[in-house]
Formats: C-alpha cells, structure tokens, sequence
C-alpha cells in the first residue's frame, strides 16, 4: 500500500508559470483535501473534495484550481504562480469526512521565483 | 483562520522525561486530532477524541480533552529521541463540515 502519494516533491517555478501538483490514494477513500503549511502557521485548507466530481473551497483557495475526475487522483493547480505561494503543499485523504484521521502525503516543496 | 493554538511553542526535555502540551481552540468542535511532523515529511495521525470523551491513551501516549475551558493536552511519557518532531492539534465541527482546523504546532526536541 503506498498510501498518499504527493509529485514533485520540490519544484521552482517563476513568477507566472503554472504548474501541477499530483496527488494519488490507493485507499479508495473518498474525502480529498489540499493544505498549505507556512512557518509559524500550521496548516491551512486550500480545496476539498467529499467525493468524485465534487470539489469544494476551503480557507485559501485564491489562486489555486482543483478537479476530481476518479476517486484516486485530486490535483491541485496554480494558474499564475505568485511568490506569496512559496509553502510546502499537503495533500490529505479520508475514508470520509467527519471525525476521520487524515492520511498525509510527504509534501511537495514549492518556491516561486 | 486557526482555531486551535498549542502551548509552548517549543519544548526541549531529556530522554526518558515527560512531555506536556497544551491546546486551545475559541468555538465548539466535534472532533479534536493530534498529529505528529517528523522535519521533512508529512503529518501522522496520533490520537482522535471525540468532544463527548474525556481521556484517551495510546501506547505512551495520553490525550485530555476538557470542553468546558476549550483545550486539550497531549502527554508523551518517557519520551525517546524518536519522539523528535512538531506536534499539532487539529479541530473540527459539523457546523464547518467537519473541515479541520490546525493550530501553528507545538516543536518538541528530546535531548539523549
């Protein structure tokens, strides 16, 4: 079972190019979410998503897209990327929402230039 | 916004000490998680106590929950070098869908 699956696990971007992270489960769960963690913040929810097909915002989702398409696979996609996007991203997935342990990808570390 | 906040914001024991944090969160939850970061990696999920239950233990693990003051505490007896990481609190609510709130962390460091 390799669990949550995050690629790349570093990438520099410039300023105003666009990217994609991957992340894939191998647990069939259904609840999928992306975090941002800054120094000194902990972790902050970008996008959700409760099940294939839905997906839906958290509390800093500006500047980021995200998709469903199969249970497996919630990338996460930066359309313009800023330096104040520079974070390490966590991808995080559940058999359900509601009172679950998350399980947590490795991170991608992103720095923008 | 962050909900829960952990007391202290670092920590440095010997081996074989006690490790105590604390957290606090400002509005009603239903469901409160500690996670474990080791440097570099990604959280692990320690303990889940539901906001009905007072105590629960996990190997040299202990976690309190009080509602009424709105905090917890997690207690790691006989700590190890392995023991090494940054703690966090994580809260959530059904008024929120249950999406979960994580404070700043708690970074503990156990000396050999």
């Amino acid at each position: 079972n390799a669990g949550v699956t995050q690629t790349p696990k570093f990438q520099v971007l410039k300023t105003g190019q666009s990217m994609t992270l991957q992340c894939a489960q191998d647990m069939n769960h259904e609840y999928m979410s992306w975090y941002r963690q800054d120094p000194g913040m902990g972790l902050r929810l970008i996008h959700y998503s409760v099940g294939a097909g839905i997906t839906d915002q958290g509390e800093v989702p500006n500047g980021y897209n995200v998709s469903r398409s199969t249970t497996e696979d919630f990338p996460l996609r930066l359309l313009s990327a800023a330096p104040s996007q520079t974070s390490v991203y966590f991808c995080a997935s559940s058999p359900w929402t509601g009172g679950q342990p998350q399980h947590f990808g490795d991170g991608t570390r992103l720095s923008i230039l | 916004s962050q909900q829960g906040e952990e007391d202290p914001q670092a920590l440095s024991i010997q081996e074989g000490e006690n490790a105590t944090m604390n957290c606090s969160y400002k509005t009603s939850i239903n469901n409160l998680q500690w996670y474990r970061q080791n440097s570099g990696r990604g959280l692990v999920h320690l303990i889940l106590i539901r906001s009905n239950e007072r105590e629960k233990h996990s190997g040299r693990l202990r976690v309190t929950l009080d509602t009424s003051k709105k905090s917890s505490s997690l207690l790691i007896t006989a700590s190890r070098a392995a023991d090494t990481a940054s703690y966090f609190c994580a809260t959530d609510s059904r008024s929120n869908d249950y999406k979960l709130s994580f404070g700043a962390g708690t970074t503990v460091t156990v000396r050999a």
